[in-house]
């Protein structure tokens, strides 16, 4: 089955302690990317990655870093949490081009809460 | 920049009846543009796109037409089912979009009553 895969579907921390969001895509896409979803916001790209070992800011990449070790996996690190993270967090993939471009495949949410 | 505006929720309806969603864009050039659907408690997933002024996207039985000259996309279906209840998001991807960069509205909540 196609999917795109988080870890943890749910984590409560505290302020400063580093933790890392897995996601992990079983569909050879290329491009991946994660967005944090906040009331009244919608969704807000954090970073992307256009293949492995490529990776770029999105709108709101402080406090966060990723990397592309892997075409398959793509984790989040929050190297220093603090509650202003506290967040709804998607990861999502697509093919890079192609008449599909846009067409992303969403992770079902990792919600993170920073005490 | 690029934006996308929808109307605010929560959309209350009856089983049956008639839903818009309005959504506008301020893009330049010629952006795709798209509806995603959220279902409680699981991530997005796109319900129809449209890349070219005057397309009509549609799965469903829901359907919207790119609209340039108003620079619009609403989201209409015709007999809503509660299974609809959902939080819809328009957005859009630019021609020349890092990647495959969306931009989304705010995401309208909408609850469908028996």
């Amino acid at each position: 089955e196609a999917q795109v895969t988080q870890n943890p579907r749910y984590l409560i921390t505290v302020t400063g302690k580093k933790l890392t969001v897995t996601c992990s895509q079983n569909m050879n896409h290329e491009y991946m990317s994660w967005y944090r979803q906040d009331p009244g916001l919608g969704l807000r790209q954090i970073y992307y990655s256009m293949n492995v070992e490529v990776t770029d800011k999105g709108d709101v990449p402080e406090g966060y870093k990723v990397s592309r070790k892997e075409k398959r996996n793509f984790p989040l690190i929050l190297e220093s949490p603090s509650p202003n993270q506290t967040s709804l967090y998607f990861c999502a993939s697509s093919f890079r081009s192609g008449p599909n471009t846009g067409e992303l495949f969403f992770g079902e949410g990792s919600r993170l809460t920073v005490l | 920049g690029n934006s996308v505006t929808q109307m605010e929720g929560p959309v209350t309806l009856s089983e049956e009846a008639f839903l818009t969603i309005n959504c506008t864009y301020t893009a330049t050039g010629y952006p795709s543009l798209f509806w995603y659907v959220q279902y409680p408690g699981e991530g997005l997933q796109l319900l129809l796109k449209a890349t070219k002024a005057d397309d009509k996207g549609s799965n469903k039985g829901f359907e919207a037409t790119y609209r340039k000259e108003t620079t619009s996309f609403h989201l209409e279906k015709g007999s809503v089912q509660v299974s609809d209840s959902a939080v819809y998001f328009c957005a859009l991807s630019p021609i020349k979009a890092a990647g495959n960069k969306l931009t989304f509205g705010g995401g309208t909540r909408v609850l469908v009553k028996p």
